[in-house]
């Protein structure tokens, strides 16, 4: 069963600006991460926030968990064409191995 | 540098035949996974592997088995390959228990 669903499903934006995707899910997690998809590839881990974490940085991208709505946001700053692609969300359960991913944002950085 | 290797990345087989789906990774993790990727339907688990002869069905194993004889190698099976299994099959591993997953390049499989 889908966990986490994104918000939107797609956006286009031009280069340089912000990009910002969201992330709602509906049980009590461990941690939740962040995975980028290019087209017709495998996915790469961009960030793991724990469920202690408010916000979490790494280069470009900022990462915030807001345990009592359910949700994350991911923004992505001063975009380049190379950051589109499709992103994911992922949580994973106490006690639980597995990873259970949205349905994804398709974003599109117009050059 | 971590790597996951899938053994096809585009395969095309008969409906009723037996398929293999290799995975291989390198960084000596205990947990492996397979998923399928649908568009609109994200990636859903199909199995995944403790260690090495252990597997837990995942959220739909229906129509799959699995096989991990060696900690490097989890293999996906398709005993008799159908229409409904055409998708992107992607692997994953990782060290226990709350970690990242690396990824596979993905083997897109059609079945005719």
């Amino acid at each position: 069963s889908q966990q986490g669903e994104e918000d939107p499903q797609a956006l286009s934006i031009q280069e340089g600006e912000n990009a910002t995707m969201n992330c709602s899910y509906k049980t009590s997690i461990n941690n939740l991460q962040w995975y980028r998809q290019n087209s017709g590839r495998g996915l790469v881990h961009l960030i793991l926030i724990r469920s202690n974490e408010r916000e979490k940085h790494s280069g470009r991208l900022r990462v915030t968990l807001d345990t009592s709505k359910k949700s994350s946001s991911l923004l992505i700053t001063a975009s380049r064409a190379a950051d589109t692609a499709s992103y994911f969300c992922a949580t994973v359960g106490f006690g639980n191995e597995k990873l259970t991913f949205g349905t994804g944002t398709r974003l599109t950085i117009i050059p | 540098d971590v790597k996951v290797t899938q053994s096809s990345r585009y395969l095309v087989k008969r409906t009723g035949e037996k398929v293999f789906l290799e995975c291989v990774q390198d960084m000596d993790h205990e947990n492996m996974f397979w998923y399928r990727q649908d568009p609109g339907l994200g990636l859903r688990l199909i199995y995944f592997s403790y260690d090495v002869k252990m597997k837990e069905k995942g959220d739909i194993p229906e129509g799959y088995s699995v096989s991990r004889e060696k900690k490097e190698r989890f293999s996906l099976i398709l005993e008799s390959a159908s229409t409904n299994q055409t998708s992107m099959y992607l692997c994953a591993s990782r060290l226990p228990i709350y970690n990242e997953q690396f990824f596979g390049p993905g083997t897109r499989l059609t079945v005719l």
